[in-house]
């Protein structure tokens, strides 16, 4: 079945915990993308990948670092997790850039 | 900058009747994106609009897109109840994409 999973699902933490949330797909999509939805915001891009190795920068990128070592998998990774960075994460991917993205389950994230 | 907004951000409706949702974007796009979000649960994408004039329609929705205006419209006929949920428009631009804030549908019975 093609599917973007994310994990984990829910997590609590505590401010300055680094913390890693994975994200895989299996349709060998060369777009990836991370974003977070807060009430009233909808979704901001956090980071995009065009392909392995190839990571920008999105509308909320502070706080955050991602990588693409593997064209499936594209961790998003919070070196020092703060408590504004609390939200629900969407992982995305796409055959390419302009295509239609596919999107994980998300993963609601608790920073005390 | 690239801004996208939506209109309304949160719409009740009778079932049966007509209604459409707005999304304007401040720059050029080449495709404006449609999504839907149930509550709780993740996007689905509805439509891809990608060139002015482009229409799209899938059951009671159908979508459109004026690129010399910059905006889509989501139009809902006849709306029934299982078509409550959040809208959101999404535009790309330099591999960016930007969405609008969605607009929550609740369509009462």
């Amino acid at each position: 079945e093609a599917q973007v999973t994310q994990n984990p699902r829910y997590l609590i933490t505590v401010t300055g915990k680094k913390l890693t949330v994975t994200c895989s797909q299996n349709m060998n999509h060369e777009y990836m993308s991370w974003y977070r939805q807060d009430p009233g915001l909808g979704l901001r891009q956090i980071y995009y990948s065009m392909n392995v190795e190839v990571t920008d920068k999105g509308d909320v990128p502070e706080g955050y670092k991602v990588s693409r070592k593997e064209k499936r998998n594209f961790p998003l990774i919070l070196e020092s997790p703060s408590p504004n960075q609390t939200s629900l994460y969407f992982c995305a991917s796409s055959l390419w850039g302009r295509e239609t993205q596919y999107f994980g389950p998300g993963t609601r994230l608790l920073v005390l | 900058e690239l801004k996208v907004e939506q209109n309304p951000l949160f719409l009740s409706m009778q079932e049966g009747k007509n209604y459409t949702i707005y999304c304007n974007y401040s720059t050029t796009s080449d495709r404006l994106y449609w999504y839907r979000q149930d509550p709780g649960k993740s996007l689905e994408s509805l439509f891809v609009l990608l060139s002015n004039g482009a229409v799209k329609q899938e059951g009671r929705l159908m979508a459109s897109l004026d690129t010399k205006a910059r905006l889509s419209t989501l139009h809902i006929t006849a709306a029934v109840h299982d078509l409550s949920a959040t809208y959101f428009c999404a535009v790309v631009r330099d591999d960016k994409i930007i969405f609008g804030k969605g607009t929550r549908l609740h369509i009462l019975p």
